[in-house]
């Protein structure tokens, strides 16, 4: 069974720039969550959808945003980069009403 | 209230050692304890988990341990080997929150052959 595909895997980015990742959930699982993970910060949760909705949201700004499809395919969005935003975004996902979520490889962005 | 607290942040042990991660939670509407276990260049992988109706759980060389009263779990690894060396972090989440996982900051565990 495919597991959660994260694209793409690596991305270099300058700063001011915006940038697109993108999720493919488990077939199935109809709730995708986002994660940044850096050295200094830990894993941080971004939002999580289901169902095309946005249900909850972590303490990022405006600028990190997302999105989800009616196949359940996720896609976060951060717009006017900047040199923090450096880090491995992972997505999850899991079936509605299971805690068990699965995680992606992830996606490196390095904002230069 | 949100946080959990993850000790120690590095540990190194002897192949067949059983080393022992510690975490603290302030939150009692948390009803979900995970553990995941996380390799160089992937995400983390689910190991296994705990509700806090129950006080241990084992999966294989796995054990969670789990006090209510006073908010702490462990994850015992028994009979530890060199292909354990991970990093491993603890969560908790909440009934109606969305599927929120809080993590701990995370250990850092070298298994010595």
């Amino acid at each position: 069974k495919a597991g959660v595909t994260q694209t793409p895997r690596y991305l270099i980015k300058t700063r001011g720039q915006q940038v697109t990742l993108s999720c493919s959930p488990i077939s199935g699982h109809r709730s995708v969550s986002w994660y940044q993970q850096t050295p200094g910060q830990g894993l941080q949760f971004l939002f999580e959808y289901f169902s095309e909705t946005q249900r909850n949201k972590g303490n990022f700004p405006g600028r990190f945003s997302g999105r989800q499809f009616s196949n359940s395919r996720s896609e976060m969005n951060v717009s006017t980069l900047e040199l923090g935003d450096s880090a491995l975004y992972l997505c999850a996902s899991t079936r509605e009403g299971d805690y068990g979520y699965t995680f992606g490889s992830g996606t490196r962005l390095t904002v230069v | 209230q949100q946080q959990v607290k993850q000790s120690p942040q590095s540990l190194i042990v002897q192949k067949g050692g059983i080393p022992i991660i510690n975490c603290a939670y302030e939150n009692t509407a948390f009803d979900y304890f995970p553990w995941y276990q996380q390799f160089p260049g992937k995400g983390p992988a689910l190991l296994i988990a705990i509700r806090p109706d129950v006080s241990e759980k084992k999966e294989g060389r796995f054990t969670i341990s789990f006090n209510k009263s006073a908010k702490q779990f462990s994850l015992h690894i028994m009979d530890s080997q060199p292909g354990d060396s991970a990093t491993y972090f603890c969560a908790a989440s909440m009934r109606g929150y969305g599927n929120k996982l809080v993590f701990g900051a995370g250990t850092i565990l070298r298994v010595k052959s």
